[in-house]
């Protein structure tokens, strides 16, 4: 059974970039796309991006200009880069495998805080 | 961006009680939609795709329905181990996007 976790810094500072890494174990990073979602405290959840296998990407516009997605297929990593963070990029940040739609794997996720 | 919004926001039930959650897209997204259960501290979990289809392993007391605009959430029977967040996902267009949210509690 394929099993996400993610890691990185739980703060970071203002204008500054917040790095996470995806670890996927289990199975292939192959086949299926990889989602970020954040959840801000108190409100939904987030669709941020994903990346096919191939490397293909799509973000939602409301991060587009500050977000990379990246995959790494020897190490079976998933990585989201955000720069020029804010106040309001707290949240729990997730990662997911995704298929034709739905995210059928979850990472735990990860708080990381925005805050000098 | 296709707008989701769920009712109830939060509700309160027993266990053994018939618990129903709708929501409700901003445009006709066909069946494309899906219901997570996020837990505190934990991985969400997917629990239907598709609508109406019920993920691997998930217990058959979870059912969702509809189509268009207007889908239905239900958990026949609520056990212990349901009280959490229920989220549903549209995925007829990017972004992908997600409801507000229903807390079921005690």
């Amino acid at each position: 059974q394929v099993q996400l976790q993610e890691s990185g810094p739980g703060l970071v500072k203002p204008s500054e970039t917040l790095s996470l890494t995806c670890t996927v174990s289990g199975g292939s990073i192959s086949t299926y796309y990889w989602s970020w979602i954040r959840q801000p405290p108190g409100k939904r959840l987030e669709w941020l991006g994903y990346i096919f296998h191939s490397g293909s990407v799509k973000y939602n516009p409301s991060v587009k200009s500050r977000v990379t997605i990246t995959v790494d297929k020897s190490n079976n990593r998933v990585s989201l880069r955000l720069n020029s963070v804010t106040a309001a990029d707290t949240a729990v940040y997730y990662c997911a495998r995704g298929q034709s739609g739905w995210l059928d794997s979850w990472g735990q996720g990860t708080l990381v805080s925005v805050s000098s | 961006d296709v707008q989701m919004t769920q009712s109830p926001s939060s509700l309160s039930a027993s266990v053994g009680d018939r618990v129903t959650i709708t929501c409700q897209a901003s445009q006709d997204i066909r069946n494309y939609l899906n219901w997570y259960q996020v837990k505190p501290g934990k991985a969400p979990k997917l629990l239907i795709f598709g609508a109406s289809n019920l993920e691997t392993g998930v217990p058959s007391r979870f059912r969702g329905s509809g189509s268009g605009t207007h889908f239905t959430f239900t958990i026949s029977t609520l056990q212990p181990e349901d009280f959490a967040f229920y989220y549903c996902q549209q995925y007829e267009d990017l972004p992908l996007t997600f409801g507000p949210g229903t807390k079921v509690d005690l």
